[in-house]
Formats: C-alpha cells, sequence, structure tokens
C-alpha cells in the first residue's frame, strides 16, 4: 500500500539554525499538509498546500515556516531561525482531493520526523 | 479551546471484549469525522470515517457511530485483539474550503491477553 515517507526521522539542531523536514507523499495525491505534535499535546495543524500554494494555515505557521513543493514528488517544511519550543514531532499528510465538501477523503500521515532544538 | 475532546486517556479491555472509545465536540460546522489509530514511533494511520450525513459506518471490526444532535462519536472495537493497544485519535473537520482536521488528545487503548 502506497505510503506518505519522511525524512529523517530524527533532526537535532541547534537554536537559531534553519533546518528543511523533507516528505514524499503518495504519488496521485493532490493535497499535502503538515501538523505538529508537542510532547503530551495535541497534534496541531499547521499548513496545508494545493496546487503550488498554500490553501490555509493556522497561528502557529508564522513567517518562519515556510514550504515548498520543488518538484513533482517532494514537499518540504522549512524552519528559517529554529526556537526551543519549535521542538516536536511534525507529520506530513496527503490526500488525494480536497477534504471538503461531498468527496470526503481522509488524510494520511506519514510516520513524522522528530525535531530537537537544543 | 478544544473542539474535540476524548475525555478518557486510557482504556483497558480483555481480548475478545468490546472497546469503546469515545469523542465529543463543540464546533456544529464539522461534518466528517475520522479515528486514526498511532502507535509509538509511527504516524497516525486512518482506520474509519464517517460523514455527517449517516450515523454508522462500519469495517470489519471497527464501527464509528455518530450522534449529531448530541455531538458525540464512539469507536467500537470487536472483538478486541493485543495488536489494538495503541493511542487512538478522533479527528474532525468542516465542510468549507479545505478545512484542517482537528484533534482529540487520544485515548490510550491496552488490550489485556
Amino acid at each position: 500500500e502506497p505510503e506518505v515517507t519522511q525524512t529523517p526521522s530524527h533532526q537535532v539542531t541547534q537554536m537559531g539554525q534553519e533546518v528543511i523536514l523533507r516528505c514524499v507523499p503518495i504519488s496521485n495525491h493532490l493535497y499535502f499538509y503538515w501538523y505538529r505534535q508537542i510532547l503530551g499535546q495535541k497534534v496541531e495543524f499547521l499548513v496545508s498546500f494545493y496546487n503550488n500554494e498554500i490553501s490555509e494555515k493556522s497561528e502557529i505557521f508564522d513567517d518562519q515556516f515556510s514550504v515548498e513543493r520543488p518538484d513533482g514528488s517532494n514537499f518540504t517544511l522549512k524552519i528559517r531561525s529554529t526556537k526551543l519550543e519549535d521542538s516536536a514531532m511534525y507529520f506530513c499528510a496527503s490526500s488525494y482531493r480536497r477534504t471538503g465538501g461531498y468527496s470526503n477523503q481522509p488524510q494520511h500521515f506519514g510516520d513524522g520526523t522528530r525535531l530537537s532544538i537544543l | 479551546d478544544q473542539q474535540v475532546k476524548q475525555n478518557s486517556p486510557s482504556l483497558s479491555v480483555q481480548e475478545g471484549r468490546i472497546s469503546i472509545l469515545n469523542c465529543d465536540y463543540t464546533n456544529s460546522m464539522f461534518d466528517y469525522f475520522l479515528w486514526y489509530k498511532k502507535y509509538p514511533a509511527e504516524g497516525p494511520t486512518f482506520l474509519i470515517s464517517i460523514s455527517s450525513i449517516k450515523d454508522k459506518n462500519e469495517d470489519g471490526r471497527f464501527t464509528v457511530f455518530l450522534n449529531k444532535s448530541a455531538k458525540h462519536l464512539s469507536l467500537h472495537i470487536v472483538p478486541s485483539q493485543p495488536g489494538d493497544s495503541a493511542v487512538y485519535f478522533c479527528a474532525a473537520r468542516g465542510s468549507s474550503g479545505n478545512t484542517p482536521l482537528v484533534f482529540g488528545k487520544g485515548t490510550r487503548l491496552s488490550v489485556i491477553a
């Protein structure tokens, strides 16, 4: 069964450094998402992406964050200047269709990247 | 701001018996509800979903029930198996635009052999 893959599985970075988290969504999926889960807390939405642009973003997704789909397969999340509070599990997800209206399609998640900021 | 609530952080069930996981929501704009299962060091795995036009959806051992008037849904697992031991997340989203999923905090299910 096709799956979402994320690399690296664990990233350790010094505070203030830039980090790029990588994701390969399921190949025929059109909608892409990033979520994060701080230890002991809920999974929280960061951003959704469709047709090479951001569809929606949360308050967490400030100017330090950016997303990109540099080619036909990768989907990346960049944090420009990391802070201690960015330490979390970051999950990439994808879905085939717009998850709205009457065409309900679930989002499929990768196994996450554990980001540790020192 | 807990739009999706899973009030039981953990649940223990004997193998072969029924597991019932509960979820409440507050946002009446939610119209699609999902259950995900998560093992340690893995991402959430989609289990089953239900749209607001239904009150029940069944897939093998898993059944999701939706009570819109009570803003409540539940996941039933029958019979429970030791491999079902995981954290179960309830998630919901609205219908307008490409709305993101809103997750509950999860319930850790332990199925005892």
